[in-house]
């Protein structure tokens, strides 16, 4: 079936990078895009962007250029999302997401703190 | 596009009936707007898209209606396990969320 398995917690100190995976299995990964989301402490989703996965262009809402990345590894049918320059206010879960919605990822929590 | 949620809290007993509302900032196209559920430790699910169309495997309990900028959410008759929050999501765009409680 459709699924979406991410990397597990984090716990980082301030300035520190972060990156997280998300291996897409029963479904050809190149033919759909990838959204990831970021979902703070008791507060809503907040759709961060996506990347295209035949051509592996990244886009970003605003607010998430800079230090959010987003790159693949097709060979391995995973998506990527790195973090720099960590801050606390980036504590958060974060998931990926199939491009219609329809499948996420079970999440991936990001502790920022020293 | 801002979506505002209506209300912030339900509280409702099993059995009753559940009216949640997103209103948009500008028109939006139905084709893009959905509903999840969401319950504590887990991912959002998808329930409804295209404004009024069920995703497989949800119960006939759950409908979508509306157009333009007012969408509703509508549970016919509450579940114990539709306790839980409820987004709306425009294009990518989520609502703040209504909470489903258990009055």
């Amino acid at each position: 079936q459709v699924q979406l398995v991410q990397s597990g917690s984090e716990l980082k100190e301030p300035g520190a990078s972060v990156k997280i995976s998300c291996k897409a299995s029963g479904y050809s990964f190149s033919n759909v895009d990838m959204n990831w989301v970021r979902q703070a402490p008791g507060q809503g989703p907040e759709w961060m962007g996506y990347i295209t996965t035949n051509t592996g262009t990244p886009a970003y809402v605003q607010g998430f250029a800079g230090r959010f990345v987003f790159f693949l590894d097709t060979s391995v049918s995973t998506a990527y999302l790195q973090i720099n320059s960590l801050k606390p206010d980036d504590t958060a879960v974060y998931y990926c997401v199939r491009g219609p919605w329809d499948v996420w990822g079970q999440g991936t929590l990001v502790t920022v703190s020293s | 596009i801002v979506l505002t949620q209506s209300p912030d809290t339900l509280s409702l007993s099993p059995g009753e009936r559940a009216t949640l509302s997103c209103r948009a900032s500008q028109s939006v196209i139905s084709t893009y707007f959905a509903w999840y559920q969401q319950k504590p430790g887990q991912a959002p699910r998808m329930l409804i898209y295209g404004a009024s169309i069920r995703v497989a495997g949800i119960p006939d309990r759950f409908s979508g209606s509306g157009s333009g900028t007012d969408f509703t959410l509508t549970i016919s008759r509450l579940e114990p396990e539709d306790f839980a929050m409820y987004y709306c999501q425009q294009s990518g765009t989520f609502g703040r969320g209504t909470r489903v409680e258990v009055k």
